[in-house]
């Protein structure tokens, strides 16, 4: 299996600082990799995906990074409503694997 | 507008097997791969495996040897089936649209397993 590392477990951060989350795979993935937000008692909402294409009606302030084994996710200006958990997840192989989550509370 | 709704029971006995159903509306079943995830309380995200329309399937080597994923195309629903459960399966447990990534969620559902 490939494990995805996150990093940092947590995060503490104020409305409008920039904050980035690593991701790394323990084999090379190239840019098969999303990034995930998830809500208390909701499920995980697509924010990236292939590495660095932002989904749909995701707003621009998020945006991924990388291919290989390094992966970085940013929001350039955090909001009220982006504290969350987020996760990544790889799809080159099976069985598709997730990171272990950031959790990013309100300073 | 793609929706998927899971249901089944929400508590199971040890030992037991346990059963769910995935109904999609706004899609046919047959145009892609269906996913289940699964979530235990306060944990990260565990994928259990996908099917495609063919009913081909990919299991996670973890649970390959209990679980069951399979469609019902008339209904337009898929349904998980994990066997001989014990409580490490507690878990909220979602379908999901896709076998890379995932765009469409069910609102999960919550499966405890107890004797």
């Amino acid at each position: 299996d490939i494990q995805m590392t996150q990093s940092p477990s947590s995060l503490s951060a104020s409305v409008g600082d920039r904050v980035t989350i690593t991701c790394q795979a323990s084999q090379d993935i190239t840019n098969y990799l999303n990034w995930y937000q998830q809500k208390p008692g909701k499920a995980p909402k697509v924010l990236i995906y292939d590495a660095s294409k932002l989904e749909t009606g995701v707003p621009s302030r998020f945006s991924g990074s990388g291919s290989g084994t390094d992966f970085t996710f940013t929001i350039s200006s955090l909001q009220p409503e982006d504290f969350a958990t987020y996760y990544c997840q790889q799809f080159a192989n099976v069985p598709r694997t997730f990171g272990q989550g950031t959790k990013l509370e309100i300073k | 507008q793609v929706q998927l709704q899971e249901s089944g029971p929400g508590l199971v006995k040890t030992s037991e097997t346990l059963s769910l159903t995935c109904i999609v509306s706004g899609d046919s079943i047959r145009s892609y791969y269906w996913s289940w995830i699964r979530q235990p309380p306060g944990k990260g995200l565990e994928w259990i495996g996908y099917i495609y329309y063919s009913g081909s399937t990919n299991y996670s080597p973890s649970l390959k040897s209990r679980v069951t994923i399979s469609l019902d195309t008339p209904k337009n629903q898929l349904s998980l089936k994990l066997t001989s459960v014990t409580a490490a399966d507690t878990a909220v447990y979602y379908c999901a649209r896709g076998a890379n990534y995932y765009r469409y969620w069910g609102q999960g559902t919550l499966v405890t397993v107890s004797s």
